[in-house]
């Protein structure tokens, strides 16, 4: 699966929205980009996916580059309950292994 | 629907001594993973059931670890024995099928420590 890359850490104001951005410049024709984030002391949640059309849902919208070479993820109105380490994950249609490899993440910080 | 459930949520044990961890899935799905975040690492996948059968086990850090699925419901994940870098966090996740478009759903994770 193609590696991604994520800035360590961002900040945001509450009620502001919430732009991530994440790299993955070896991305290949097959495969999805991911987004999961983990909240302190639980498990990693979906958030949304897509291919090259950008996406949304009740959570957040997922803009994906013409050469999906890059994506951001969008929270339109950040909660301080979004504070959470979100991680990008490229991965293949029907890659054999079937695993989600997780990079270092994001630790989005929203504050008051 | 309820969600992915892991048993216990901690678990404190003295090196040497064995320690088997359980994962629910969600009902009916078929695709039940393991991973774990070890103190200052980033997740890892460790293996991927397909109902009872092992799909995927590459990984498993080496042959203390033993995963079962009898039945293809619920998972156990044993440490046998236990040494001081088994300490994390250890998530299960199970999903309907593997295609793009499924999801994974975790549970909480089981927080193991060896003292």
């Amino acid at each position: 699966d193609a590696k991604t890359t994520q800035p360590p850490s961002m900040d945001c104001a509450e009620g502001r929205a919430a732009n991530l951005p994440c790299n993955h410049s070896t991305i290949s024709g097959n495969e999805y980009v991911y987004w999961y984030r983990q909240i302190h002391s639980q498990g990693p949640q979906y958030i949304i996916h897509g291919l090259k059309n950008n996406e949304t849902n009740e959570m957040a919208s997922l803009i994906i580059t013409e050469d999906r070479k890059s994506s951001t993820l969008i929270l339109p109105h950040a909660t301080l309950r979004d504070t959470a380490v979100y991680y990008c994950i490229v991965r293949g249609q029907n890659n054999a292994g079937n695993m989600l490899t997780f990079g270092g993440g994001t630790r989005l910080m929203v504050k008051p | 629907e309820a969600g992915v459930t892991q048993f216990p949520s901690h678990s404190v044990i003295e090196k040497g001594q064995t320690v088997t961890l359980r994962c629910d899935p969600i009902s009916g799905h078929d695709n039940l993973y393991w991973y774990r975040r070890v103190m200052g690492k980033e997740i890892k996948f460790l293996l991927h059931f397909v109902k009872e059968s092992k799909q995927d086990e590459s990984g498993m850090p080496n042959n203390r670890f033993l995963a079962e699925r009898t039945g293809g419901t619920y998972s156990t994940l044993k440490v046998q024995p236990a040494e001081l870098e088994d300490s994390g966090v250890y998530f299960c996740a199970s999903s309907y099928g593997t295609a793009s478009g499924y999801g994974y759903t975790f549970g909480s994770g089981t927080r193991l420590t060896v003292v």
